[in-house]
């Protein structure tokens, strides 16, 4: 069964600098990865995924993410934070054999200015 | 843009009462999902539709939870009777259905619940 962890529960930046939240995965087969952010009291807004191809994925809002298969990896960065990036982001899997998305514990990020 | 969208927004309910939650995914999407968000934790899916039929309901706690997509559009997930345990986000989800493995899920506000 696939699972993900997200070692950190809160990662703090300053505005300005470059931000990473990480993420682990095991899953069989080829890996389909997301990234999901949530502001309070809100459903999750979709970020970005890694599918197949380039190992650098560009999404929304200035965010991308790293595959590495080797480590088993997909962190989430930003080269420079905003106080509005403050939120709870999950990273999430699934495997290409039609199983369920899991997602993980998440990880609050907060951005001081 | 196009959103899912779920109501109540907020529901408080005395433990055995029976309450449901209501979802209307993005028009033309053929799967549908219910996940229930403990608080600090992940979404956890709950069932899975693709149109009117259930793909997968292996962690919906069928005693209590029942949920239905009748024409294969908006759905209802209900819970009776309801326990103290049940308080949490329940986030409907949709995806267009041509390639779930693949595919984008595009979540509501979601449905906080309150068992007193």
């Amino acid at each position: 069964a696939q699972s993900v962890a997200q070692p950190e529960d809160q990662v703090n930046v300053a505005e300005g600098n470059p931000l990473t939240v990480k993420c682990t995965y095991s899953v069989s087969g080829n890996p389909y990865l997301f990234w999901y952010v949530q502001y309070p009291n809100r459903g999750l807004q979709f970020l970005l995924k890694y599918i197949t191809g380039d190992n650098l994925v560009k999404g929304s809002y200035g965010f991308e993410a790293e595959f590495n298969k080797s480590q088993t990896s997909f962190h989430l960065k930003k080269p420079s934070a905003l106080v509005s990036d403050s939120a709870l982001y999950f990273c999430a899997v699934r495997d290409g054999g039609g199983n369920k998305l899991v997602f993980g514990a998440g990880t609050i990020l907060r951005v001081k200015s | 843009e196009a959103e899912v969208a779920q109501s109540p927004r907020y529901k408080i309910t005395e433990k055995s009462q029976a309450v449901a939650f209501w979802c209307d995914p993005i028009s033309g999407h053929a799967t549908l999902y219910w996940y229930r968000q403990i608080l600090g934790q992940g979404p956890e899916l709950l069932v899975q539709f693709q149109d009117e039929s259930v793909v997968d309901d292996s962690q919906l706690p069928k005693d209590r939870f029942s949920a239905e997509r009748l024409k294969g559009v908006d759905s209802t997930l209900k819970i009776q009777p309801a326990e103290l345990g049940d308080s949490a986000m329940y986030l409907c989800a949709s995806s267009s259905g041509r390639d779930p493995a693949q595919e984008t899920q595009y979540f509501g506000p979601g449905t906080r619940l309150l068992v007193l």
